[in-house]
Formats: structure tokens, sequence, C-alpha cells
């Protein structure tokens, strides 16, 4: 089956210019995550989605990030204009959401392989 | 506000020795996840286990094995019989929930652990 996909897995690029990240979920999930890995701040969320709609963007660090689901099988991260203090390593992660129950809450999320951002 | 520590920045044992990663949780809610996440040098982020706060029996998966403990807010990782294939980053991470039926909630990771194991 496939895994959560990603595009593209390395990103160089310039400060100023707009970077945008891809996401394909795993099919049937419907839970989607946006985090943001670094050596300083390690593994933080910055957004996520139920059923398209988001529901948490407090983690989005500013304004230049922004985060789109047009439907249930991709997502995209904005970042313009993209600053060297952007780089990191951006990982999507989906779930199957909860379940009926409390005991079926908040499944395992599965991760992508990560994008890697590097703003010179 | 939720929070995970793992004060183990850097572990380094030899091989077959067992090794204890520890965890320990802050959160206002009564019901929650746990999780723990293992990134080889590949980088990729590995699902391990999901435990939610109601069931606080301990699990044992092969070498590995975890103890959850409320009274003391700690969900603990042992790796018996390390390998060097265990050589990765270990992370831990918790989640509240936002309702029942529904999607599920971010994730707040600890710093994680490094864990070496030396052939």
């Amino acid at each position: 089956d496939a895994g959560v996909i990603q595009s593209p897995r390395h990103e160089v690029t310039e400060m100023g210019q707009e970077v945008t990240l891809r996401c394909k979920p795993i099919s049937g999930h419907n839970s989607l995550f946006w985090y943001r890995q670094t050596m300083m701040r390690g593994l933080e969320l910055l957004i996520y989605f139920n059923n398209n709609v988001p529901i948490d963007d407090s983690g989005m660090p500013e304004d230049r990030f922004s985060a789109k689901m047009p439907n249930a099988s991709f997502s995209t991260l904005k970042i313009q204009p993209s600053e060297p203090r952007d780089s990191a390593v951006y990982f999507c992660a989906s779930s199957p959401g909860g379940g009926e129950s409390r005991e079926e809450g908040n499944q395992p999320q599965h991760f992508g392989d990560g994008t890697r951002l590097s703003i010179l | 506000a939720q929070k995970v520590t793992q004060a183990q920045t850097e572990i380094s044992v030899v091989e077959k020795e067992d090794v204890t990663l520890d965890c320990v949780y802050e959160t206002r809610d009564t019901t929650y996840y746990l999780f723990w996440y293992k990134q080889p040098p590949s980088g990729e982020l590995v699902f391990l286990i999901r435990r939610n706060s109601f069931d606080e029996q301990n699990e044992i998966s092969g070498r590995y094995s975890w103890n959850f403990q409320k009274s003391t807010s700690s969900f603990n990782f042992t790796i018996t019989a390390s390998q060097v294939v265990d050589s990765a980053v270990y992370f831990c991470a918790l989640s509240e929930l936002t309702f029942v039926g529904g999607g599920a909630d971010g994730l707040t990771f600890g710093k994680g652990t490094h864990l070496i194991i030396q052939p």
C-alpha cells in the first residue's frame, strides 16, 4: 500500500522565493498534519486538517506560511517569501482520525519521508 | 498545555545490553494518547506504539516493551538485548482527544533520545 507521499524530497532555493511543498495522504485517512523539524526546536506541529478543514493553525510561524487542502488526496504548504530561518525538514502525516469510541480515538499518524528545505 | 519531556539526550550502550528510554508527559485532559516513534539515520519517522490513557497495561512486542504509569505520568520504552539496527532517535509524543468519532489531534513531541548501539 502506498504511504504518505511528499514532494519534492529536497528543495534548495534563494531567500525571497516562493516555496511550495506537496503532500498526498494515505487513501481513506481523514486527518492530515504538517510538521517541521529543526535541530533547535525539534518536531513542531504547524497545522492540521480534519476532513479537509483546517482545525488548528496556531503552530504556523508567520503569515508567510499558508496551507491548503483542496481535496482529500492533496495538500500544500506554501512559504512566501522564504527566509534562511525556514530551512528545515518538513513532514506531512496522515491518520484515520478518531473512531466511534475513546478507545479508537486519535489513531497513529503515518509520516511521509519529508522534504528537506534549504533557503540560501 | 501539553508537554513531553525526554530527559536523556543521548544514550550509548554496547550491543546486547538492555536500555530504557524515559518519557514524562504533562496534560490536563483525562483522555489522551501516547506514542513512540523511531527516526533512523535515513530520516523517516516510524510509528512504534500507541497507548490510550485509560489502558495502563504494559505491552511487549518482541524485544520492545513499554511501561505506562499514570501515577508518575511516565511512558517508558525498554529495548532488550539491543542490536546495532536499533540505533536511531526515538521520540515520545502525546495527543489529546478532540472529539469522539471525528478527526485526530496533532502530536506534541519530546526532543528525542539519540540511541547509539555499539557493536
